[in-house]
């Protein structure tokens, strides 16, 4: 069935690093994808998206471009703030209707 | 639109107990969905829904949940009987058709004591 892989977090940064956060995913078809961010106490909000291969999602400095022919959709932001720190999840929705989530990754960045 | 409404935010109960979860999706929207997140699994899909019908509800973990939709605005999720294992966050999502983007509630913190 569908899945979706992210890399493990905690990830800790400086601020104003670069930030790659990996997603990998498998799906029939030609599913959609998202990077959804989730803050402490609260529910996932959608960050970006991508509908279709070579698209480029983009939101608030956040960048993932939807790489078919490696089945990846990793997240970047080229200078990350205190305020970004929250979970992040790479998420698919494939053919069945399903919306399908990453485990999540826990971006902490320090001042 | 005031977003996805989940009811109650938080909700402690005793072991045995039934517990109901509610949720209001967006007006308009035709999918809706239910999952769980726990510090041990993430975020697991329980049950989604498409014009009100039981799509897939493969992530149910057992007899003991149960979900309905009797209308477009409006779903619950039930434990009956609750167990300490089923503490975990529920949250509740809509999403305007099913290749869009989902958009969550605040989401329901359940503790089974």
């Amino acid at each position: 069935g569908d899945s979706v892989t992210q890399m493990e977090g905690p990830v800790t940064l400086s601020e104003e690093a670069f930030l790659t956060i990996n997603c990998t995913y498998t799906a029939t078809g030609y599913p959609s994808l998202f990077w959804y961010v989730q803050y402490p106490g609260e529910g996932l909000q959608l960050l970006l998206k991508a509908t279709k291969a070579d698209d480029k999602g983009s939101n608030k400095g956040f960048e993932a471009t939807y790489r078919k022919e490696t089945t990846s959709f990793h997240l970047e932001k080229g200078s990350v703030q205190v305020s970004d720190s929250a979970v992040y999840f790479c998420a698919l929705l494939g053919n069945t209707g399903k919306l399908i989530f990453g485990q999540g990754t826990t971006l902490q960045v320090k001042p | 639109d005031a977003g996805v409404i989940q009811s109650p935010r938080h909700e402690v109960t005793e072991m045995g107990q039934e517990v109901t979860l509610r949720c209001k999706p967006i007006s308009g929207h035709n999918s809706l969905f239910w999952y769980r997140q726990t510090m041990m699994r993430g975020l697991e899909l329980l049950i989604y829904f498409n014009n009100n019908v039981p799509i897939d509800d493969s992530g149910m973990p057992e007899d003991r949940f149960s979900a309905k939709m009797p209308n477009a605005s409006f779903s619950t999720l039930k434990i009956q009987p609750s167990e300490p294992r089923d503490s975990a966050v529920y949250f509740c999502a809509s999403s305007l058709s099913e290749v869009a983007e989902a958009f969550f509630g605040q989401g329901t913190r359940l503790t089974v004591v």
